[in-house]
């Protein structure tokens, strides 16, 4: 089982449409948690952090499951601009070698 | 402001070719990183520096080398270059050591050994 799993996708929605997608993380220790954002062949983008209490960013809310041991992120009225591939970030311990990436999913607003 | 600059963006390597991938960052940043990303899998740490003067490998450090020039410039060398080394390479940096501030990547290195 991979340490951290994401639905590649694509997940094709209209525009203004509310999407959510689910990571799963395996260890149970994972301490913290993140998303980031990469558009086509280009560099990933730190989209938000992802607290225990749930967090929100304008149209973007992120949530932990410490108990199924899984983040979430929802995108509410998507827009265009929000295709991208969305990378789920796992920490399970301190120090840099203990970030875990997901292979991310992929979203495709469509007009 | 640049930002995390990668030197080259693309590159053909022969099997058994040597080659340096350069990265400097101009945000002061004490940490560095070289990721690895491939088709279906999450970026892949090769190696990392905590700060000036320190190296440490990563999840994928075979293959490859790192120097720490000086704190803005960090590179990767591969030695003899293996088609299993053809990715997409991102170097990074952070403004702290702790695994929780946010990485800033650079724009890319692809890679391709044939």
């Amino acid at each position: 089982r991979k340490e951290v799993e994401q639905d590649p996708g694509p997940f094709n929605v209209p525009e203004g449409a509310t999407v959510a997608f689910n990571c799963t993380y395996s260890n149970s220790a994972s301490q913290s948690f993140f998303w980031y954002r990469q558009d086509c062949r280009k560099e990933p983008k730190l989209l938000m952090s992802v607290y225990s209490s749930g967090n929100e960013d304008g149209r973007f809310t992120a949530q932990l499951n410490r108990a199924s041991q899984y983040i979430s992120l929802l995108i509410r009225d998507s827009k265009l601009s929000d295709s991208a591939t969305y990378l789920c970030v796992v920490n399970k311990g301190t120090g840099r070698r203990a970030l875990t990436f997901g292979s991310g999913t992929r979203l495709q607003v469509q007009p | 402001n640049a930002g995390v600059t990668q030197t080259p963006k693309f590159q053909v390597l022969k099997t058994g070719q040597s080659m340096t991938l350069q990265c400097a960052q101009d945000m002061n940043h004490n940490s560095m990183y070289w990721y690895r990303q491939d088709p279906g899998m999450g970026l892949r740490l090769i190696y990392y520096s905590a700060s000036e003067g320190t190296t440490d490998k990563g999840e994928v450090p075979n293959g490859y080398n790192v120097s720490r020039l000086n704190k803005r410039e960090f590179s990767l060398r591969l030695e003899s270059a293996a088609p299993s080394q053809t990715s997409v390479y991102f170097c990074a940096s952070s403004e702290a050591r702790g695994s929780n501030s946010p990485l800033h990547f650079g724009n890319g290195t692809r890679l391709t050994v044939t």
